[in-house]
C-alpha cells in the first residue's frame, strides 16, 4: 500500500532536549511538508521541500530543523530553540505537475509533548 | 494576501439535517480550491477538490462548486450522519516565494447528534 508514515504516534521530551520526528512516503512524490497543528487552530506550514537537498522555510520555521537526503524522507527536528513545542505535527506529500503542487497527502500525525 | 476564510465553528447539527460550511477566498489568479477532513487524532484526508471556475467536486455525499464571480467555494451534503463529526478545512493553491503552497482556513468543527 502507497502511503505517508510518520513515527512515533505519541512522543514526549524533556524540555532542553532535541528530538526528531520521522516522516517516510513511497508515493513517489517530489514535495514534502511539515506542518503544525496546535488545539483548535489551522494548520501552520513548517517547513517544505521540492526536490531532494533542498528545502525552504515555513511561516513558522524557528527553532525547528529539516534534511531531504532521499526522496522518500523528510525528517523534522525539533530543537531545544522552539519555544513552545508541545503540538501536532503532519507530514504531507504531493506531486508537482506543470509547476503547480497537486493534492497533497498527509500522515496520520505525531503527537509530541514537553514534559 | 491570499487567504481563506471559514466560517467559524462549532457547527452542531441533529442526523440527517443539511449541512453547509461556508468558505471563501482571496487569491490573485485562478487557485484550485480543496476541502479536507480530519477525524479526531488523525492527519487530513482530500474530501474533494476544485481545479476551475465552475467545477464541481464531490465526494461521499459532499459537494462543493467553485464560484468565481463570488469568490466562493462552499462545501454541502444533503443529509449528515453521526460519522460525519470532524474538522473540516477549506484550502487554496497559490504561489508564495515562487512555489506553489496550500493556503489553509482556520477549520470548522463539525458535530452531528444523533
Amino acid at each position: 500500500d502507497g502511503g505517508i508514515t510518520q513515527s512515533p504516534k505519541y512522543l514526549f521530551r524533556k524540555e532542553g532536549q532535541n528530538v526528531t520526528l520521522s516522516c517516510e512516503q513511497n508515493l513517489n512524490h517530489d514535495a514534502m511538508y511539515w506542518y503544525r497543528q496546535d488545539p483548535g487552530q489551522g494548520l501552520r506550514l513548517i517547513y517544505y521541500s521540492q526536490i531532494v537537498n533542498d528545502f525552504q522555510k515555513g511561516d513558522i520555521a524557528e527553532g525547528y530543523s529539516v534534511s531531504r537526503e532521499k526522496k522518500e524522507s523528510f525528517p523534522l527536528t525539533v530543537t531545544s530553540a522552539q519555544k513552545n513545542p508541545t503540538a501536532f505535527y503532519l507530514c504531507a506529500s504531493s506531486t508537482i505537475r506543470q509547476g503547480r503542487t497537486d493534492t497533497q497527502y498527509f500522515g496520520p500525525g505525531t503527537r509530541l509533548t514537553v514534559l | 494576501g491570499d487567504s481563506v476564510t471559514q466560517m467559524e465553528g462549532p457547527v452542531t447539527l441533529s442526523e440527517e439535517a443539511f449541512l453547509t460550511i461556508n468558505c471563501t477566498y482571496t487569491a490573485t489568479g485562478y487557485p484550485s480550491l480543496f476541502w479536507y477532513v480530519q477525524y479526531p487524532g488523525e492527519g487530513l484526508q482530500l474530501l474533494l477538490k476544485a481545479t476551475k471556475a465552475d467545477d464541481k467536486g464531490s465526494n461521499k455525499g459532499f459537494e462543493a462548486t467553485y464560484r468565481k464571480e463570488t469568490t466562493s467555494f462552499h462545501l454541502e451534503k444533503g443529509s449528515v450522519q453521526v460519522s460525519d463529526s470532524a474538522v473540516y478545512f477549506c484550502a487554496l493553491s497559490m504561489i508564495k516565494d515562487s512555489n506553489y503552497q496550500l493556503i489553509w482556513g482556520a477549520g470548522t468543527k463539525l458535530i452531528i447528534k444523533p
